[in-house]
């Protein structure tokens, strides 16, 4: 079946750090790959996706890029905030309705 | 504005009493779903639907029921809640159609449920 590992937290960084939270995939076919972003209190929501192989997903100054020889979907982000602060969740879905998250990594970025 | 809601937001309960914890949308997404997430689990399927009066179990269905009879609606039922459904439930829709692998999932606010 597909699963997903992410990187364990939780990551602290201070402000204007570079960030990376790996995430690597198991899955048949040809998944689609999401970064969900859940702040304090709320529910998730997307934060960027990638639907084939080399497309690199991009927002917010987030990127990652769909890597499929490596099965890999590592988010990156050049210069945190604190408004950056939250949950991160690496997801796969592949055309049978059901879509498979990573156990998700808390990041906390200090002033 | 275009949201998925849900309610209750927090209840604590006690084994065995049966609980609906109700999921609306208002934007004519085909695609629901719930989730439970847990510490260090990540987010789990419960079950899902692809339509009105279509269901199907996700990966973590004991002790769930569902039902779609309007397309906006997906309640999801704990006919006998355990401690062990102790969780923060979350409710999801997407537009759906013939494949949803590409889809954007949007997410309710949450259900924090306490069996006691």
């Amino acid at each position: 079946g597909n699963s997903v590992t992410q990187m364990e937290g939780p990551v602290t960084l201070s402000e204007e750090a570079f960030l990376t939270i790996n995430c690597t995939y198991t899955a048949t076919g040809y998944p689609s790959l999401f970064w969900y972003v859940q702040y304090p209190g709320e529910g998730l929501q997307l934060l960027l996706k990638a639907t084939k192989a080399d497309d690199k997903g991009s927002n917010k100054g987030f990127e990652a890029t769909y890597r499929k020889e490596t099965t890999s979907f590592h988010l990156e982000k050049g210069s945190v905030q604190v408004s950056d602060s939250a949950v991160y969740f690496c997801a796969l879905s592949s055309n049978d309705y059901k879509l498979s998250f990573g156990a998700g990594t808390t990041v906390t970025v200090r002033a | 504005e275009a949201q998925v809601t849900q309610n209750p937001r927090y209840l604590i309960t006690v084994t065995g009493k049966k609980l609906t914890v109700t999921c609306s949308q208002n934007m004519n997404h085909e695609y629901m779903s719930w989730y439970r997430q847990d510490p260090g689990l990540g987010l789990r399927q419960i079950y899902y639907s692809m339509n009105v009066e279509v269901t199907d179990k996700g990966d973590v269905p004991e002790g769930y029921k569902v039902s779609r009879k309007e397309k906006r609606n997906f309640p999801l039922i704990l006919e006998s809640p355990s401690p062990n459904q102790t969780s923060l439930y979350f409710c999801a829709s997407s537009f759906g159609g013939t494949s949803t692998s590409t889809d954007t999932q949007y997410f309710g606010p949450g259900t924090r449920l306490t069996v006691l």
